[in-house]
């Protein structure tokens, strides 16, 4: 059972580079999510999206873009690095309704020097 | 900002009961109450969750409180395993159904 997979696992850039996290989910599930989790901190949403050709912005977007051209995949790209942007990274993945159980990968560790 | 207001750690011992408590007083009418947990280096794990009566499930049970404005998860027997941060967590209806997570309680489990 995949669940939700995220790669890379770990990722060091420089300031200023560009960069695309994926993430795949082979559960059928529409609802799909970025978050950012900071030390100490709970997690944070980046974007999100409710199902293919449809996203929509988070609490902390800024810095960001998403797409989501299948059900399956939902890759998050940042457009140029900065420091601030060093966090883990967490993909989510859910049915629609609002007190279905999300499904989250492992996270990608980034660090933006 | 998080609906929800859980004390920041807790200890306890392996083999005994654990309650990890929650407030949540501007909850809806319709809001579900969920659990995760995350384990280090991992992602958040679905534990339980409930609207108003109490719930139980192979990881753990949630008593939610008649007015619904706090609820408390209980795990019958921790293990050592069972060390992780537990976030209690309301729906954000500013974006869709996604999930407003505070800092979470750091449960610590002793030999």
């Amino acid at each position: 059972n995949a669940g939700v997979t995220q790669t890379p696992k770990f990722q060091v850039l420089k300031t200023g580079q560009s960069m695309t996290l994926q993430c795949a989910q082979d559960m059928n599930h529409e609802y799909m999510s970025w978050y950012r989790q900071d030390p100490g901190m709970g997690l944070r949403l980046i974007h999100y999206s409710v199902g293919a050709g449809i996203t929509d912005q988070g609490e902390v977007p800024n810095g960001y873009n998403v797409s989501r051209s299948t059900t399956e995949d939902f890759p998050l790209r940042l457009l140029s690095a900065a420091p601030s942007q060093t966090s883990v990274y967490f993909c989510a993945s859910s049915s629609l309704g609002g007190n279905q159980p999300q499904h989250f990968g492992d996270g990608t560790r980034l660090s933006i020097l | 900002d998080a609906k929800t207001t859980q004390p920041n750690s807790m200890e306890s011992n392996e083999e005994e009961p654990v309650h990890l408590p929650c407030n949540h007083s501007t909850i809806s009418g319709t809001d579900y109450i969920h659990w995760y947990r995350q384990l280090p280096s991992q992602g958040p794990e679905y534990v339980i969750h409930g609207l108003t009566s109490n719930v139980n499930n192979r990881m753990a049970s949630l008593a939610i409180a008649e007015d619904r404005k706090s609820s408390t998860l209980i795990l019958h027997r921790a293990t050592l395993r069972d060390a992780a941060v537990y976030y209690c967590i309301l729906r954000d209806n500013n974006y869709g159904q996604n999930f407003v997570f505070g800092p979470g309680t750091r449960l610590s489990v002793l030999p």
